[in-house]
Formats: C-alpha cells, sequence, structure tokens
C-alpha cells in the first residue's frame, strides 16, 4: 500500500539552526500538507500546498517556516532559526483531492536544545 | 476557530467488548469527518470517514455516527481487540484547506 515517508525520524537541533524535513507524498496526490503535535496535545495545521504553492497556513507557520516541493517527489518544511517551542512531532500528509482522506507519514520528532 | 473536542479522554475496555469514543465539534460548516488512531511513536491512521450528507457509515468492525442537529460523532469498534488499543482522534473539515483535530481518546483494551 502506498504510503507518505518522512525523513529524518528524529532530529536534535541546537537553537537558533535551521532544519529540513523532507517528506514524500503518495504519488498520485495532489494536496500536500504539514501538521504538528506538541507531545500530549492535539495535531495543529500549519500549512497546506497545492499546483507549487501554499494554498493556506495556519498561524504557527510564521516567516520562519516555509515549504518547498524541489522535484516531483519531494516536499520539504524548513525553519530557518528553530526555537524552543518548535520542539514537536512533525507530520506531512497527503490526499488525492481537498476534500478528501489525509494520508500521514510517520513524523519526524523534532528536539531544539 | 473550530473547537472539536472529545467527551472523555480515556476508556478502558474488556477484549471482546463494543468500544464508543465520542467527539463534539462546534463548526456547523463542517461537512467531512475522519477518525483516526494513533499509536505510540506514529502518524495518524485513516479509520474510517463520513460527509456530512450521511448519518452513518459502516467499515469493518467499524461505524461513524453523525448527528448534525447536535454537532457530535462517534466511533463505534465491535469486538474491541488488543491492537486497537491507541489514542482516536476525531478531524472535522469545512470549505478550507484544513483539518482540525480534537484532542483524543485514549483506549486501553484490557485482554
Amino acid at each position: 500500500e502506498p504510503e507518505v515517508t518522512q525523513t529524518p525520524s528524529h532530529q536534535v537541533t541546537q537553537m537558533g539552526q535551521e532544519v529540513i524535513l523532507r517528506c514524500v507524498p503518495i504519488s498520485n496526490h495532489l494536496y500536500f500538507y504539514w501538521y504538528r503535535q506538541i507531545l500530549g496535545q492535539k495535531v495543529e495545521f500549519l500549512v497546506s500546498f497545492y499546483n507549487n504553492e501554499i494554498s493556506e497556513k495556519s498561524e504557527i507557520f510564521d516567516d520562519q517556516f516555509s515549504v518547498e516541493r524541489p522535484d516531483g517527489s519531494n516536499f520539504t518544511l524548513k525553519i530557518r532559526s528553530t526555537k524552543l517551542e518548535d520542539s514537536a512531532m512533525y507530520f506531512c500528509a497527503s490526499s488525492v483531492g481537498q476534500h478528501e482522506k489525509l494520508f500521514f507519514g510517520s513524523g519526524t520528532q523534532l528536539s531544539v536544545l | 476557530g473550530e473547537s472539536v473536542g472529545l467527551h472523555l479522554p480515556t476508556l478502558s475496555v474488556q477484549e471482546g467488548d463494543n468500544s464508543i469514543i465520542n467527539c463534539a465539534y462546534s463548526n456547523s460548516a463542517s461537512d467531512y469527518f475522519i477518525w483516526y488512531k494513533q499509536e505510540s511513536g506514529k502518524g495518524p491512521q485513516f479509520i474510517i470517514d463520513i460527509r456530512s450528507n450521511m448519518d452513518k457509515r459502516q467499515g469493518q468492525r467499524v461505524t461513524v455516527l453523525l448527528n448534525k442537529t447536535v454537532k457530535h460523532l462517534s466511533l463505534q469498534i465491535a469486538a474491541t481487540q488488543p491492537g486497537d488499543s491507541a489514542v482516536y482522534f476525531c478531524a472535522e473539515k469545512d470549505t478550507g484547506n484544513q483539518f482540525y483535530f480534537g484532542t483524543g481518546t485514549s483506549l486501553t483494551v484490557i485482554p
């Protein structure tokens, strides 16, 4: 069964450093998302991406965040200058259509020290 | 913003019994709902979905019920098994691009 893959599974970084989280969505999906989940809390929307541009973003997704689809398969989330409060599990997701179910990857656990 | 919440944070059931997990939502414009299962250290896994033009949908051992009048969603798991132990989230969506997730219910199946 096709699945969303994310790398790395764990990322430890120093505060102020840049990190790039990588995702390979399911190949025939057209909509891509990043969500995050702080330990013990709900899954929160960060950004949605369609047709090579951001279609919606949340308040969390400030100027320190960016997304990119550099080629036909990868979808990345960059945090330019990480803060302690960025520590969370980051999930990539994709869907066939805008109003279809999301398929999630296994996540990248980001720890900012 | 939207509010999606769960009535109970934890639920324990005996193996073989049926489980019912509830979810309340506040956005009357929401028209698509999904139940996800999340095991420790993993991403949310799709279980079943329902659109607002339906009030019931069945899958394998799972049933989702939607009551739009009171903005309530439930997940019923038949013959609960130890492998069903996980956190269950409901998620809702309106015409926008994002799903809103509830805080989750932790289901523990007692052998």
